[in-house]
Formats: C-alpha cells, sequence, structure tokens
C-alpha cells in the first residue's frame, strides 16, 4: 500500500527558513499536500501541488516536488513563531471511484525559536 | 475557502453511552466524506469512507456497528460512537471533498471524545 514518510522534528530560529521534507512512496499520486495542524485542533490547507508540477510558491511557502525520487518539501520563508505545529504530508491516489481518501505522514513537529 | 464544520468540539461521556458527532460542509457540497482518528502525537488513520445515499465503507480493523456513519445529505455526516468504552477516547476529524473534482480535502476541527 501507500505510504509517506516525514522527520519527526524540526527547531528552527524565528527569522530563518524551514524546510521540512517528505517522501512517498506511490507513484500513482496525483496531489500532494501539505496540512497544518495546531494543538487541539483540525488540519488546516496550506497548499497542494499537482504531480505534473515542480514547484509551487504561495506568499512565505514554497513547495517542491521531485517525482522521479518522490520526495515533496515545504520551505517556509521567514519563519516565525506563530508557524509553531505539526506539519503533514498526504499524497492523493486514484483509488476506486469516487473515494480517493488522503494518506498521511507521521507529522512533522515544527518547534519555532524566538 | 470551503469550510468544514464538526461539532462538538469536546465531549466527555461515560462508558456505555453513545455520542454523535457531525460534520458539515457549509458552502460546498460533498458526495464523500472521511471519517479519520487521531491518537496523541500520531497520524490520522482513516476510519470510515462516508458516501451520500449509500452505506459507509469502513477500513480493515475498524467496527462498523460500534461506529456508526450516516451521510443523509450532501453537506452532513454523522459519526455515532456506540456504547463508548475508555479506549474509544481519541480526537476524530472528519473531512470533505467538493463534490465538483479533484479538489482538495477540507478538514474539521475535530473532536476531543473522552470516555470515563
Amino acid at each position: 500500500g501507500e505510504d509517506v514518510e516525514q522527520s519527526l522534528f524540526l527547531s528552527v530560529r524565528e527569522g530563518d527558513s524551514s524546510v521540512i521534507n517528505c517522501t512517498y512512496t506511490d507513484s500513482s499520486s496525483t496531489y500532494l499536500y501539505w496540512y497544518k495542524q495546531e494543538p487541539g485542533a483540525g488540519l488546516q490547507l496550506l497548499t497542494y501541488i499537482f504531480s505534473n508540477m515542480d514547484m509551487k510558491q504561495d506568499q512565505r511557502l514554497t513547495v517542491l516536488l521531485n517525482k522521479k525520487d518522490k520526495h515533496l518539501s515545504l520551505r517556509i520563508a521567514d519563519t516565525q513563531t506563530g508557524d509553531s505545529a505539526i506539519y503533514f504530508c498526504a499524497e492523493s491516489s486514484p483509488m476506486d471511484t469516487g473515494r480517493r481518501a488522503l494518506t498521511f505522514g507521521s507529522g512533522t513537529r515544527l518547534q519555532v525559536q524566538p | 475557502g470551503a469550510v468544514v464544520s464538526q461539532h462538538p468540539s469536546r465531549v466527555i461521556c461515560k462508558s456505555g453511552t453513545s455520542v454523535k458527532i457531525e460534520c458539515r460542509s457549509l458552502d460546498f457540497q460533498a458526495t464523500t466524506m472521511f471519517w479519520y482518528r487521531q491518537f496523541p502525537k500520531q497520524s490520522l488513520m482513516l476510519m470510515a469512507t462516508s458516501n451520500e445515499g449509500s452505506k459507509a465503507t469502513y477500513e480493515q480493523g475498524v467496527e462498523k456497528d460500534k461506529f456508526l456513519i450516516n451521510h443523509a445529505s450532501l453537506t452532513l455526516s454523522t459519526l455515532t460512537v456506540t456504547s463508548a468504552h475508555p479506549e474509544d477516547s481519541s480526537f476524530y476529524i472528519c473531512s470533505a471533498r467538493d463534490m465538483g473534482g479533484n479538489s482538495p480535502l477540507h478538514f474539521g476541527n475535530g473532536t476531543r471524545l473522552t470516555v470515563t
């Protein structure tokens, strides 16, 4: 089955850039997502990228996709203390009609030091 | 953007009782909604896929008689935890996708269930 892996923890200083990495195994992945989860809350969609794209930038967020290596990264520029949260990588594959649930990585806890 | 509303946000109940959690898509229609469970400091595990007008599809190991899912309309799915036990205590999160196509999944804010 599908597998999505992430490193568990990342610590950066405020103002630095953060890079969170993710690898996946399903070569038929169509969409790849980054979600943010703050303590006790649900998941907030940050950004997503279609599998035929290499890069997508949205304000402070940059997503890079290396489809050959099945590697996805999320770069947060000028990281702020409010960016401290758990970041989940997820992928969506064509499955049986209409289903297309997401497979999530284990989540990366980002800690921003003031 | 698309909003998914989930209620209640937190519930404490006694063992043996049943708890219903609602998931609503507020500004879009969703033929399919997904229910996830998240244990502390762990990732999300898909429990079941809720299909409007038909039976839910449960993941392996999830008891369909314990976690009753009803998707009565294009904007509402409910998860009922029946005869709750302390081991059912968890964070339950629903999600939905706009039926318009390959749009991203949007998540509710989750329900923290504590069974005493």
